[in-house]
This record gives C-alpha cells, structure tokens and sequence, in this order.
C-alpha cells in the first residue's frame, strides 16, 4: 500500500528557513503535490515534483529524489503568514485520486 | 475564476439525523473529488466524479453514504443516517483534465459535527 510520513509539528522562528520533509511508499510514481492549509481554509496548491531536484518558486522551494522516496519543502524568510499546515499528497497507485500524508502544522513566532 | 466552494461550512447534527453537503467545483472541471479529515488523521479519499459519473468510489466507507452529481455540474453528499464516527471536515476538490498528475483544487470544507 501507499504511505507517506511527515513530522507532526514544527516551529520556526520569523525570518529563519524551515525545511518540511516528506518520506513516501508508492508502487508507481506520478509526482508529489505539496498544499499548503491555514486552519479553517481550503488546503492550497504549493508545487508539483515529478523529477529529482529543487524547484524554486519565490520563498518556497521543493525538493524530490525518487530514488529514495524523499521530499521536502523549503521556505526561505519565514514570514507569520506562513503559519499553517504543510501536506504532503501522492496520486494514488490505483485511481485519480491523491493519498495526503498526515501534515506538518509549522509555527513561525516572532 | 470562483474556486470550489462548499456549503455549508458548518454542521452541527444529532446522531441518527440526516445531512446533505453541497460542492460546487470550478467551473469547466470535469473531475470532482470528496475527501474526509477526521480529527487527528490525514485527508483520505472518499469517491471521485467525472461529469455525472461515478469513476471511483472505494473510499465511501459504508451505505451511509451517498454522492451524487446530476447534471455534472454540483455535487452532493448525504449521510443518512449520521453517526458519531461521521463527524470531520469534508473537503470537496475539482480537476480540470483526466491526467494522473492534474492539480487538484480544494474547497475550505463543511465541518460537521454529529452529536
């Protein structure tokens, strides 16, 4: 079966870089979605990854390598607004679904 | 553009009443996804539409549960009758095309509360 692991809680400090790990099992690959859930609101598109490497976009970048099942997600000059919760999701191996794993609530205090 | 919206946001129901959830997907999105967040786990997938058809539906996690999406435009989730494990946030999202790696965008949930 599918399964995707990420720290439950982080805290980071205003300014700082915080970098949000995903480790996954799939049987097939098609690519990882990170989203990005302030409490209360729809969970948001952050990035796509289907081949290995970083992709940049602004303040927050995504990291793949297939090899070995591992992402993360990179977010540069932490602001408070990026307090929320950070899911890592994976097509599903059968299906058109996602399968999301568990999430990583990210505090940034001042 | 709208994005997908849900009504409503909240509900607050007694065991054994019956619920409907409305989602209205962006516009021109083919696919339509539900999804449940039950307090403490992930978001796990309940069934997926395309147009009015059902193409997945191995998430629903008993006869309780009912979808529907007439026309293939709205979509509806009636839980009859509810029970207390029911309760979570129940997200709706909507892709455009049929592609395994389509974005997928989601509405802000209805959190319901069985009682």
């Amino acid at each position: 079966g599918q399964n995707i692991d990420q720290p439950t809680e982080m805290t980071a400090t205003e300014g700082a870089i915080v970098q949000i790990n995903c480790t996954y099992q799939t049987s097939g690959f098609n690519g990882l979605f990170w989203y990005q859930q302030h409490a209360g609101e729809a969970p948001t598109f952050l990035s796509y990854n289907v081949l290995d490497g970083l992709e940049e976009k602004g303040r927050f970048s995504s990291f793949l390598s297939r090899s070995k099942g591992y992402s993360y997600l990179l977010l540069k000059e932490l602001q408070m607004k990026d307090s929320a919760s950070y899911l890592c999701a994976v097509p599903a191996d059968y299906g058109q679904n996602f399968v999301f794993g568990p999430g990583t609530r990210l505090s940034v205090l001042p | 553009e709208a994005g997908v919206t849900q009504f409503p946001s909240h509900s607050v129901i007694e065991k054994g009443q019956t619920v409907t959830l409305r989602c209205d997907p962006i516009s021109g999105h083919d696919n339509l996804y539900w999804y449940r967040r039950v307090m403490g786990k992930e978001i796990k997938f309940l069934l997926h539409f395309v147009k009015e058809s059902k193409q997945d539906e191995s998430g629903m996690p008993n006869n309780r549960f009912l979808a529907e999406r007439t026309g293939g435009t709205y979509s509806t989730l009636k839980v009859q009758p509810a029970e207390l494990e029911d309760s979570g946030v129940y997200f709706c999202a909507s892709s455009q095309g049929r592609g395994l790696t389509d974005t997928q965008y989601f509405g802000p949930g209805t959190r319901l509360t069985v009682l």
